[in-house]
């Protein structure tokens, strides 16, 4: 099983709709996800952490936090075409020897439709 | 600004060659990571130092080694490479754990 699993995609969205991108975690003990978005030849920026159950909202993003079920997502609203691009979802984790690194999911491909 | 940077974009190396690829980053950053991207397996974590001399390996170390000797430079060795080694190469730091990490902008690496 992987430890970081997301709909590979693509997702279609019009523009101006809601996407909502889904992101599930095997670690139990996980307690920080983030959201990287992803431009084609580009590599990966951070646009949203979080790190409690319940909603986090940025601007248009909205990040959603269930840990009993394992779960995170990214809601984009008012989708534009320059939101097309890959989302990665991370989870922080430990070490063998108790260092933090992040596992990344292998991302899902968003395309906003004009 | 945040800035990373790697040493080349684009690398075309011929198998058996001995390849280094430098990072480099401004931000005083504690940590910093060696990934390789490929299609359908996503970012995967190579190596990663939590301090200078410092090393850990991550979840695809083989074929691999690094050396961080100065707090700002990583840098990751191929020591003979393989076809199997072309892919896209980032490194990223962080202030550790939670904090944002910051990507460079990717080396993409050919072996022939």
């Amino acid at each position: 099983q992987k430890e970081v699993e997301q709909n590979s995609g693509p997702l279609s969205v019009p523009e101006g709709a809601i996407a909502s991108l889904n992101c599930t975690y095997s670690d139990r003990v996980s307690q920080s996800f983030f959201w990287y978005r992803q431009y084609s030849g580009k590599s990966p920026e951070l646009i949203m952490s979080i790190y409690s159950n319940g909603d986090k909202e940025d601007g248009r993003f909205t990040a959603q936090l269930n840990k009993a079920s394992q779960y995170v997502s990214l809601l984009i609203r008012d989708s534009q075409p320059s939101d097309s691009a890959t989302y990665l979802c991370a989870v922080l984790g430990s070490s063998n020897f108790g260092n933090e690194k992040l596992t990344f999911g292998t991302g899902t491909r968003l395309t906003i439709i004009p | 600004d945040v800035k990373v940077t790697q040493s080349s974009r684009y690398l075309v190396k011929r198998t058996g060659e001995k390849v280094f690829l430098e990072c480099v980053q401004d931000m005083d950053h504690e940590n910093m990571f060696w990934y390789r991207q490929d299609p359908g397996l996503g970012l995967r974590l190579i190596y990663f130092s939590y301090d200078v001399k410092m090393k850990e390996k991550g979840d695809i170390p083989e074929g691999y080694s690094v050396s961080r000797e100065k707090k700002e430079r990583f840098s990751l060795i191929l020591e003979s490479a393989s076809t199997n080694q072309t892919s896209m190469y980032l490194c990223a730091s962080s202030n550790g754990g939670a904090e944002t990490q910051y990507f460079g902008p990717g080396t993409r690496l050919l072996v022939l």
